[in-house]
């Protein structure tokens, strides 16, 4: 595609409840990766993928949150048992080249709202 | 643990005025620095990087680097109402860094 797509754009949730959220790259691009954005904050660290495999899972801030990409290509983050703060929009970024940051472009994110 | 900071604002300058936004760094390690604008309701977009210190000009845009202040900001020359944004600093441990620490972000208005 010509751009990180990400579904669903916006998300409401039953605290408690599984919501997955998908990140499709643009194509081409090896690394991918998930980033989340509370209101007022900058976005904050989640994982990384290099290919198929999490390079680095270090942000999942615990084990109620996890990432595949079993293809290489789209991704998605899943979250179990959601909690009002997890309430943020999630921002998934992808690039040609895992090993420069200058060429990664974000999606335009999923709203996730858990009441 | 690392950190980012940045005047949250608002900045409010006058079109065509030098709008100038700052950032400090806590991680010594950091080697790349990033600003990115986003505006509201929408994601991130690269606008400028920087590795070395000193000065890098792209257009009306220039970044600019003090590693010994850990120091970083940008200049908007000319600025138009069309940048009014929220600018985020990021940093990174070298040009492969995927795990960018970003600040909160400082939001800046240019009045017409």
């Amino acid at each position: 595609g010509a751009g990180v797509s990400q579904t669903p754009s916006n998300k409401v949730t039953e605290k408690g409840k599984y919501v997955e959220l998908r990140c499709d790259p643009i194509s081409g691009h090896t690394a991918l990766y998930w980033y989340r954005q509370s209101l007022g904050q900058g976005p904050e660290f989640l994982i990384y993928f290099q290919g198929t495999g999490a390079a680095d899972d270090s942000g999942l801030p615990n084990d109620r949150f996890f990432a595949v990409r079993p293809e290489g290509s789209v991704s998605t983050l899943k979250i179990q048992r959601t909690e009002r703060g997890d309430s943020a929009v999630y921002l998934c970024a992808s690039s040609l080249n895992p090993y420069s940051n200058t060429e990664a472009f974000f999606g335009q994110g999923t709203r996730l709202t858990v009441v | 643990q690392k950190e980012v900071e940045q005047n949250s604002g608002p900045l409010s300058v006058p079109e065509g005025a030098i709008a100038s936004l700052n950032c400090t760094y806590s991680d010594r390690g950091s080697q790349s620095f990033f600003w990115y604008r986003q505006y509201s309701g929408k994601s991130p977009e690269l606008i400028m990087f920087i590795y070395s210190n000193g000065d890098k000009e792209d257009g009306r845009f220039t970044a600019q680097l003090n590693k010994a202040s850990q120091y970083v900001s940008l200049l908007i020359r000319d600025s138009q109402p069309s940048d009014s944004a929220t600018y985020l600093c990021a940093a990174g441990d070298g040009a492969g860094s995927y795990q960018l620490t970003f600040g909160k972000g400082t939001k800046l208005s240019v009045i017409p």
